[in-house]
């Protein structure tokens, strides 16, 4: 299974909102509505910020909203603050128990 | 709280063997599907194995099919990665993560809770 598309890098300033795609498979993203999205500070462990497509656990922002059509699943932040800046990563359930992480995006807050 | 604690990880040398544990804290353990996930310096993530609740139901990468062995064991909430074989490519830090999912709606979903992760260093 091949990593998901995600662009390499997303900027906006202070308030603005941004989006990121995430393209994948039919036999992943595409099929299954098992899409998350992780943020990850450098140096520290990756953090879930949306699951099964546009479900956001218990303490992260409403500002992180997530969607689906088709083959490609976006993240949107809006309202980005400094403190958004970090990688985010798509991932898919791509069935057989298996899962595919997207090569990640840096967010940059101008 | 809920914690995942990683251990286990080191230099070994290329063909080498090392075994990981994460010990696991805060929930039920064993209604909890568990994954391996690795971050190569300055890479990406990459999935590694699942394993279910029971212990019942394994699944890998491709990349490291046939020379990982992931388990758990339930009385002691601790879950580990035996690989052997080890390759240059397989230089990571290993994150220990528990599904989101206790099984009612989904058996595997997403990782909602991460170890610190262990690094694994293979080189001669």
């Amino acid at each position: 299974q091949s990593a998901l598309t995600q662009p390499a890098s997303v900027s906006g300033s202070p308030g603005q909102s941004i989006t990121i795609s995430c393209t994948g498979t039919s036999s992943a993203v595409g099929t299954y509505n098992l899409v998350s999205w992780y943020q990850q500070h450098p140096g520290k462990a990756p953090k879930l910020m949306i699951y099964e497509v546009s479900k956001r656990p218990s303490g992260v922002s409403n500002r992180f909203s997530a969607s689906k059509s088709g083959n490609t699943a976006s993240l949107t932040i809006s309202g980005l603050q400094a403190e958004d800046e970090a990688d985010y990563y798509c991932s898919s359930y791509a069935g057989s128990g298996t899962f595919v992480f997207g090569i990640g995006t840096r967010v940059t807050v101008l | 709280e809920v914690q995942l604690l990683e251990s286990g990880g080191g230099l070994v040398q290329p063909g080498g063997s090392l075994t990981l544990s994460c010990a696991a804290s805060g929930f039920t353990f064993s209604t909890y599907a568990m994954s391996w996930v690795r971050q190569a310096p300055g890479k990406g993530l990459e999935w590694v194995s699942v394993i279910s609740g029971r212990g019942g139901s394994t699944y890998y990468a491709a990349s490291v099919k046939g020379r990982f062995t992931i388990s758990r064991d339930n009385s002691r909430n601790t879950l580990y990665l035996q690989m052997n074989s080890l390759r240059a490519e397989d230089t990571a830090v290993y994150y220990c993560t528990k599904d989101i999912s206790s099984g009612t709606s989904y058996t595997y979903d997403a990782f909602d809770i991460w170890g610190q992760g262990t690094m694994v260093t293979v080189s001669s």
